[in-house]
C-alpha cells in the first residue's frame, strides 16, 4: 500500500510565527487530504486535494499539491493558540478505499 | 449536525477480558471504517464496511471481529485483550467514500 511521510515530528514555535509540515509519497497519490487532531480529540477534516499542483487557503492556512503530486504542504501564517494540535496528511489510493495517514506533526504554540 | 456517537466513551478491562465497541455513523453515511490510535501514534486502518459488508481489512488481529448491522450502526469486538490493545479506537463514516467524518473515540486501557 502507499506509505505518506511527514516532517517534522514536531514543532514548537512563538505565538505570531508560521508554521509548515510536509508530506512526501514515493508514488503518485490519487488524492491528499488534511486533518487536525487537538489534544485529546479526534481527527478533524481540513481540506482535500486532488489536482496537479493545486493550491487551496482557508484564512490563515494554505494548503499545497505538488505537481507529480507525490507532495503536499500545510502552511499556517501568524500561528495562534488554537492552532494547537497535530496535523495529519492522509490518502486514499481510490475514492472509498482506506485512509491512510502520515506521523502526523505536533504543533505546539508558546504565548 | 449530527455527528459519529461512539459508546462507550472510555473503558477499562483486564488482560484476557472481551470488549465491544460501538459506532453509530452519520445518518445516510453508507461506509463506517475504525482505526487505533496509540499513544503519539497516527490512526491505524483496522477496518471498514460499505452497506453492511466488509470492504477493507487493514492490520486487524485476528482476536478483533467487527461487523455492520441493519441499522448501520457497527460494533467492534475484541477478545484476548491484551496490555497492547490499550489505545483510542475511532470509528469514521462516509458517504460515498467521500470525506471521513471521525467519532469522538472509546478510550481502551487494558490492565
Amino acid at each position: 500500500g502507499q506509505q505518506v511521510m511527514q516532517i517534522p515530528q514536531y514543532q514548537h514555535v512563538q505565538e505570531g510565527e508560521d508554521f509548515t509540515t510536509y508530506c512526501n509519497s514515493s508514488t503518485t497519490l490519487s488524492n491528499i487530504q488534511w486533518y487536525k487532531q487537538r489534544p485529546g480529540g479526534h481527527p478533524v477534516f481540513l481540506i482535500q486535494l486532488v489536482k496537479s499542483g493545486e493550491v487551496k487557503k482557508q484564512k490563515r492556512l494554505t494548503f499545497q499539491f505538488g505537481e507529480a503530486k507525490k507532495n503536499s504542504s500545510l502552511h499556517i501564517t501568524a500561528t495562534q493558540t488554537t492552532d494547537v494540535g497535530t496535523y495529519f496528511c492522509a490518502s486514499t489510493e481510490t475514492s472509498g478505499s482506506r485512509l491512510t495517514f502520515g506521523e502526523g506533526t505536533q504543533l505546539t504554540v508558546n504565548p | 449536525a449530527a455527528g459519529v456517537i461512539q459508546s462507550p466513551r472510555h473503558l477499562i478491562k483486564e488482560k484476557r477480558e472481551t470488549a465491544t465497541l460501538k459506532c453509530y455513523p452519520i445518518p445516510r453515511h453508507d461506509t463506517v471504517y475504525w482505526y487505533q490510535q496509540g499513544p503519539g501514534q497516527d490512526p491505524q486502518f483496522l477496518i471498514s464496511f460499505y452497506e453492511k459488508m466488509q470492504s477493507d481489512k487493514g492490520s486487524i488481529p485476528d482476536r478483533f471481529s467487527a461487523q455492520q448491522f441493519s441499522d448501520y450502526h457497527s460494533e467492534l469486538n475484541m477478545s484476548s485483550l491484551e496490555l497492547g490493545d490499550s489505545a483510542l479506537y475511532f470509528c469514521a463514516s462516509s458517504s460515498s467514500g467521500g470525506v471521513r467524518f471521525f467519532g469522538p473515540g472509546t478510550r481502551l486501557t487494558v490492565l
